[in-house]
């Protein structure tokens, strides 16, 4: 059982270059998200999604976009990645039943270095 | 013990003894809390949730206790062993809004 895939899982990047994330789920979850974890601050929402077709912006988004053509992928998109962005990376889903978010699952984490 | 948002804290506890982890959440009107569990260079691991309408729930070793009134989780983990070091992180979610993470609290199981 695969569950979150995520790739790659290391990158080191040259400032103003453009790097996309990729997040893969076998479980057909409705949600997606993709997080950063930075020491000392936990886990912060970039960006998310509710359903195939949908997202919206979470607490750090700027300098980031994501699309779901499909209930499958959500990738994440740095446009011109910048220092602040080194990071890890991680994307999770979930099964939104209840109305919270309910259990996440996590993937294994990207972490992107930007130098 | 642990904050939604401050730095992070450290716990050491000997191997067999119970461990006690502590998070202060910030919203009052958030009525799903869930701990999750993150060894070194992996994703965070669900494992144990609550809803608002309990102060406490029992799993495997861990038990999630809940007070409202001074908005405060605490997670405790029975005869704690070495696989149990890893940060730990509790979530909040209010109704209709995203999941917020607490900083995290490092676990250390010492021989």
């Amino acid at each position: 059982i695969a569950g979150i895939t995520q790739a790659p899982t290391s990158q080191i990047l040259a400032a103003g270059r453009r790097m996309t994330l990729r997040c893969t789920q076998d479980m057909r979850h409705n949600a997606m998200y993709w997080y950063r974890q930075d020491l000392g601050l936990g886990l912060r929402l970039i960006h998310y999604s509710n359903t195939a077709g949908t997202t919206g912006k979470g607490e750090v988004p700027d300098g980031y976009s994501v699309s779901r053509a499909n209930t499958d992928d959500f990738p994440l998109t740095l446009a011109s990645a910048v220092p602040s962005q080194t990071s890890v990376y991680f994307c999770a889903s979930s099964d939104t039943a209840g109305g919270h978010t309910g259990e996440l699952f996590f993937g294994e984490g990207s972490r992107l270095t930007v130098l | 013990g642990e904050s939604v948002g401050l730095h992070l804290p450290t716990l050491s506890v000997q191997e067999g003894d119970n461990s006690i982890i502590n998070c202060a959440y910030s919203n009052s009107a958030s009525d799903y809390f869930i701990w999750y569990k993150q060894e070194s260079g992996k994703g965070p691991q669900f494992i144990i949730d609550i809803r608002s309408n309990m102060d406490k729930r029992q799993g495997q070793r861990v038990t999630v206790l809940l007070n409202k009134t001074v908005k405060h989780l605490s997670l405790q983990i029975a005869a704690t062993q070495p696989g149990d070091s890893a940060v730990y992180f509790c979530a909040e979610n209010p109704p209709a809004r995203q999941l917020t993470f607490g900083s995290g609290t490092q676990l250390t199981v010492l021989p």
